[in-house]
């Protein structure tokens, strides 16, 4: 069985551009979540899909966040225009029935 | 909302010695308890859990406890080897209306040789 996948892996943008980060959960599986941690603190929840329906977004800093699963495949998180305060390491995790979370491998993301 | 705390940040063991690590959580409502394991380059993976309805769960050399009047939970590995050289995240999560978790802020453990 496949894991869940982050694409791409590293991405080095400057302030004021557009990046989006993509997540493909383990098949059958209809929760994904997305997390960021930041400077090496706390991993941080970002907001919960269930299939294609936004369950909590209440971790989304602010609106220059957008999350979308289309179809409750895979999502893509954009984040647009990016400032510095963005960078850090973005995880993607699914889960079928909700407690045991499968993480990504992340995305390390670079604003400069 | 929920609020996890970890200690310590940062541990190191000689091979063979055992490695607890403590964490505390603040709401009462939280009933699902997962540790993680990071290792460099990858993601974090979930080593052992523990449901509000147990109170201590081992899974070979890995242990959990559980004091839910007291909201603090801790990790127990047993006989490290070099290869328990990881991050570990704590958190804390419910299991009604969703699963979002709460993490703690890490502990990197280096077992020494």
């Amino acid at each position: 069985e496949a894991g869940v996948t982050q694409f791409p892996s590293h991405s080095v943008i400057e302030k004021g551009q557009t990046v989006t980060l993509r997540c493909d959960p383990i098949s059958g599986h209809d929760n994904l979540y997305w997390y960021r941690r930041v400077m090496g603190k706390e991993i941080k929840f970002l907001l919960h899909f269930v299939k294609e329906s936004k369950q909590d977004e209440s971790g989304m800093p602010n609106n220059r966040f957008l999350a979308e699963r289309t179809g409750g495949t895979y999502s893509t998180l954009k984040v647009q225009p990016a400032e510095l305060e963005d960078s850090g390491v973005y995880f993607c995790a699914s889960s079928k029935q909700g407690y045991e979370q499968y993480f990504g491998p992340g995305t390390r993301l670079t604003v400069t | 909302g929920e609020n996890v705390e970890q200690h310590p940040s940062t541990l190191s063991v000689q091979e063979g010695d055992s490695a607890v690590i403590k964490c505390t959580y603040s709401d009462s409502a939280s009933n699902y308890f997962p540790w993680y394991k990071q290792e460099l380059g990858k993601g974090p993976q979930l080593i052992i859990d523990i449901r509000s309805n147990v109170g201590e769960k081992k899974d070979q050399r890995i242990a959990v406890t559980l004091n839910k009047t007291a909201k603090h939970f801790s990790l127990h590995i047993t006989e490290t080897q070099p290869e328990d050289s990881a991050v570990y995240f704590c958190a804390a999560a419910q299991g009604t209306g969703g699963f979002k978790t709460i993490f703690g802020a890490g502990t990197r453990l280096f077992v020494k040789a």
